[in-house]
């Protein structure tokens, strides 16, 4: 049972456009929520996250939307930059787990041509 | 530098040669836990640790031990490694309840 689900494995912009990538979840519990990128050959490395006190956070270029009612979140990437070009995994952990024991989705892997 | 490293970073092994891939971290995290990363299934937890000589299961365990005698370290054995273990592994540490996991550079497996 995928708790955590980001349903397009791949995502191809243009330089300069915005990026947004999906993520849904199905456990009401979860209470805070990650996204983080990888490139090839290296860990992950976490981006930016979000409380569900929050329905928007802001860092730089990247924003991440939080709507509990449809349990859907998304990062938005403004400007993209060819740079950005990696897997984005979003994960979710509950206040009732144990601590740091993250849920995470399937990946999409983002293309930003130049 | 705060850092996870593991090793090996890539092995080739055969069914039922036992392995252990290491784990150290630099940042005194309470909080470690081994990953493996599948292609459609993303990064799943096979074990996490609480602690020193805490430690419990994630949701793909089966075929995997772990050990936590000391803070700074958390070994992931195959005791008899099958195909099915051939991955991409992740160990990863946090402070606790903090969530933000720091993540190692991986360990790509292949059992023949």
């Amino acid at each position: 049972d995928q708790q955590v689900k980001q349903n397009s494995p791949s995502l191809s912009v243009q330089e300069g456009r915005i990026s947004i990538l999906n993520c849904d979840y199905t456990n009401s519990m979860f209470d805070y929520f990650l996204w983080y990128k990888k490139y090839p050959a290296e860990g992950p490395t976490f981006l930016i996250s979000i409380s569900s006190i929050k329905d928007k956070n802001e860092d730089g270029r990247f924003t991440v939307f939080l709507n509990k009612s449809a349990k859907h979140l998304s990062l938005h990437i403004v400007p993209s930059q060819p740079g950005d070009s990696a897997v984005y995994f979003c994960a979710a952990s509950a206040v009732d787990n144990q601590g740091g024991k993250l849920i995470f989705g399937q990946g999409t892997e983002l293309s930003v041509k130049p | 530098e705060a850092q996870v490293t593991q090793n090996p970073r890539y092995l080739i092994t055969v069914t039922g040669k036992k392995l252990t891939v290491t784990c150290s971290q630099n940042m005194n995290h309470e909080y470690m836990s081994w990953y493996r990363q599948d292609p459609g299934l993303g990064l799943r937890q096979i074990y996490y640790s609480m602690n020193v000589e805490v430690t419990d299961k994630g949701d793909v365990p089966e075929g995997y031990k772990v050990s936590r005698k000391e803070k700074r370290n958390f070994p992931l054995i195959l005791e008899s490694p099958s195909p099915n273990q051939t991955s991409l592994y992740f160990c990863a540490s946090s402070t606790t309840n903090t969530g933000e996991l720091f993540f190692g550079e991986g360990s790509r497996l292949t059992v023949l």
